[in-house]
């Protein structure tokens, strides 16, 4: 069965200050696909990136990026020079092609 | 498009009665998928559709849960006989098949509440 591991279920960050969130997987599986996912209150679930598994490159996204080490089954996303609008819970998933499966979320909250 | 509508945004219902929600997905997504999610929880999956098909059921949807697309396009879930375990946000997601591996866009959920 797919795992995913979100150990940190609070974190807080200065507004243009730089934040990780860890997020570790356990899969027996070679090939899949790693998300995280935003969830501002009250709002939808957008996907903030995403990562192939076959790719050794770290994805990026404007001030959104990733570290993923495949051999220690972790992917943590660091966001650069944080804003007000970052506030949000963020999930960690993971999917083969159909079925997602996620963490249990950090929340994210940026201090003025 | 406006993206992935879900009806009623809320739901407050006594233990014991039938509800039944509607998801709406972006028009040209043939994938079609609900989860569930409880307070300080992530989405679990309950079940995935490729147009009218379903493809996949989780162990979570028992048999009081029924997941319908009956042409492909909206779907509805049926919660028969509600237990107050039921209370969560129901969400649905769509994505589509072609060119590969697509990302699933979220609805704003359903919040269902059993008294």
């Amino acid at each position: 069965a797919q795992t995913v591991t979100q150990s940190q279920p609070e974190m807080s960050v200065q507004e243009a200050e730089t934040v990780t969130l860890s997020c570790t997987y356990d899969t027996s599986e070679n090939n899949y696909y790693l998300f995280w996912y935003k969830q501002p209150p009250s709002r939808q679930m957008i996907l903030v990136i995403r990562q192939e598994a076959y790719k050794q490159q770290n994805a990026t996204e404007n001030r959104f990026s990733v570290n993923f080490q495949k051999a220690a089954k972790s992917f943590s996303l660091k966001i650069s020079d944080s804003q007000l609008g970052d506030t949000a819970m963020y999930f960690c998933a993971f999917s083969m092609g159909t079925q997602f499966y996620f963490g249990t979320g950090t929340s994210l909250t940026v201090i003025p | 498009d406006t993206g992935v509508s879900q009806d009623p945004r809320h739901k407050i219902t006594k233990r014991g009665q039938n509800v039944t929600f509607r998801c709406d997905p972006i028009s040209e997504h043939n994938r079609l998928y609900w989860y569930r999610q409880t307070l300080g929880q992530g989405p679990e999956f309950l079940t995935y559709f490729q147009n009218e098909a379903q493809l996949e059921k989780s162990r979570l949807l028992s048999d009081r849960f029924s997941a319908e697309r009956p042409k492909g396009s909206f779907s509805t879930l049926e919660i028969q006989r509600t237990e107050q375990g039921d209370s969560a946000m129901y969400l649905c997601a769509s994505s589509t098949s072609l060119g590969g591996f697509s990302e699933q866009y979220f609805g704003p959920g359903t919040r269902l509440t059993v008294t």
